[in-house]
């Protein structure tokens, strides 16, 4: 049963335009959401988060969107440069889940110069 | 400074071999995790440790025990390793358990059972 889904394995984008990346969860007991961004060979690095209360977090180039009553939240990158070329995991944890993050199976954002 | 290490960064072994994978966080971070990312690139929690203290066991087989000998230390060791214990696991640290904290990611560990 897969709890958080990245329902795009890759996306291609060109430098200077907007990147979206999107993600679904189904487990109404997620309240806190975070992406992940993993070049090849190394772990996942922490990129930004959203809490249940909020819709919207910006940070830098990097924002997230969170859409409670669809249980959908995405991932803008503007502008999106070639160095952002990388897996972007969506995760999700529930406040009675001990901090148990359960991630989507990633989407693959190639931006070309 | 490396925050989460991993040893080894790759491992070739033999079915039915036992194999070791160590990994130290220097961020003195109380909580540790193992993850496994399967061939189908599932990045999913094995084991959560809170002040050496085994919190999350996830429907793992017991060939698998993790081992807390400080808080800065998490070990993953596995018994008769099978051809399904391939994968990449990933060793992970935050400051606290409670939701929402960051949590720091190892390089990970390629495992290769033959």
């Amino acid at each position: 049963d897969q709890q958080v889904k990245q329902n795009s394995p890759s996306l291609s984008v060109q430098e200077g335009r907007i990147s979206i990346l999107n993600c679904d969860y189904t487990n109404s007991m997620f309240d806190y959401f975070l992406w992940y961004k993993k070049y090849p060979a190394e772990g996942p690095t922490f990129l930004i988060s959203i809490s249940s209360i909020k819709d919207k977090n910006e940070d830098g180039r990097f924002t997230v969107f969170l859409n409670k009553s669809a249980k959908h939240l995405s991932l803008h990158i503007v502008p999106s440069q070639p160095g952002d070329s990388a897996v972007y995991f969506c995760a999700a944890s529930a406040i009675t889940g001990f901090q148990k993050l359960v991630f989507g199976t990633g989407t693959r954002l190639l931006v070309s110069p | 400074d490396t925050a989460v290490s991993q040893t080894p960064k790759y491992l070739v072994t033999q079915m039915g071999n036992d194999k070791s994978i160590k990994c130290e966080q220097n961020l003195g971070h109380d909580t540790m995790y193992w993850y496994k990312q399967d061939s189908k690139k599932f990045l999913k929690i094995m084991f959560s440790y809170n002040n050496k203290e085994l919190i999350i066991n996830e429907t793992v087989p017991n060939r698998f025990s993790p081992k807390s000998p400080d808080k800065a230390h998490l070990n993953l060791h596995i018994n008769s390793l099978e051809l399904g214990d391939s994968a990449v696991y990933f060793c992970a640290s935050s400051q606290v358990l409670a939701s929402g904290e960051t949590q720091y990611f190892g390089p990970g560990t390629r495992l290769l059972v033959l």
